[in-house]
C-alpha cells in the first residue's frame, strides 16, 4: 500500500520569511496529492491540491509542486504570517483509494 | 459551500453508555470517511461509505458501528467504549472515494470516562 513520508514533524520560521515542507510517497500510481492545514481544535481544512499532470499549481501565497519521476512533492508558503502557525499535513491518494497522511509538521510562524 | 458538518462538538460519555456522532453535507459527495485522531497524529482511516454502502472497514472494533441512512448522512454509533478511545473524531466527504477533494467537518471531540 501507499506510504507517505513528510519532514520537517516541526518548523519555526520568522515572520515574513517562507516556509517549505516536504513529501514522498512510495505508490507510482498515486495521482492526486492535497495539502490540509489544521488549526488547534479544528478539523483539517483543504487549502491546495496538485495531480500528477501538473508540476506546479499557485493559489496566492501558498504553491505546491511536484515531483513525479523522484515521487516527491512539496508545500511553499511565502511571507509567512502569525495566523499561518498550524499543523500541515500532506496526503496522497489514486482512484478508489482513501487518502494515506504524513505524519504532520507543525509550523511556528514567530512574529 | 464545501461544508461538512459534525454533531456533537463534545461528547462526554461513560464506558456503558451508547451514543451517536453524527454527520452531514450537502455537496451531492458520494463517498464519505469517519477518521479518529489522536493528538499530534494524522488522522486515521476508520470507514470508508462510497453510494451508501460500506467499503472499508479498517479492523475496527465492534464498538464502533457506523450507518448510512442516506446519501447526505453518516453516523457512528458508540458503545461498550474504553479510556483509550478518547480522541477526535472527524467526519470527511468526497464526490468519489479517493483521488478527488475530501472535505473534513470541524470533528466531535470524545472523552470516554
Amino acid at each position: 500500500g501507499e506510504n507517505v513520508e513528510q519532514h520537517p514533524s516541526t518548523l519555526s520560521v520568522q515572520e515574513g520569511d517562507s516556509a517549505v515542507i516536504k513529501c514522498t510517497y512510495s505508490d507510482s500510481a498515486s495521482n492526486y496529492f492535497p495539502w490540509y492545514k489544521q488549526e488547534l481544535g479544528k478539523g483539517p481544512q483543504l487549502i491546495i491540491d496538485i495531480r500528477s499532470n501538473v508540476g506546479e499549481k499557485k493559489d496566492q501565497r501558498i504553491a505546491v509542486t511536484l515531483n513525479k519521476t523522484a515521487k516527491h512533492f512539496s508545500l511553499h508558503i511565502t511571507e509567512t504570517q502569525p495566523e499561518d502557525s498550524a499543523v500541515y499535513f500532506c496526503a496522497a491518494s489514486r482512484r478508489n483509494t482513501p487518502l494515506v497522511f504524513g505524519k504532520g509538521t507543525r509550523l511556528s510562524v514567530i512574529a | 459551500d464545501t461544508e461538512v458538518t459534525q454533531t456533537p462538538k463534545h461528547l462526554v460519555m461513560g464506558m456503558t453508555n451508547k451514543k451517536s456522532l453524527k454527520c452531514e453535507q450537502h455537496m451531492g459527495h458520494r463517498a464519505m470517511y469517519w477518521y479518529k485522531q489522536k493528538a499530534k497524529k494524522p488522522p486515521e482511516l476508520m470507514f470508508v461509505y462510497s453510494y451508501e454502502k460500506l467499503s472499508i472497514n479498517e479492523s475496527v472494533p465492534s464498538r464502533f458501528s457506523p450507518e448510512c441512512p442516506n446519501s447526505s448522512l453518516l453516523n457512528l454509533h458508540l458503545h461498550a467504549l474504553q479510556p483509550e478511545d478518547s480522541a477526535l473524531y472527524l467526519c470527511a466527504s468526497s464526490l468519489l472515494t479517493g483521488n478527488t477533494e475530501a472535505f473534513f467537518g470541524q470533528g466531535t471531540r470524545l472523552t470516554v470516562v
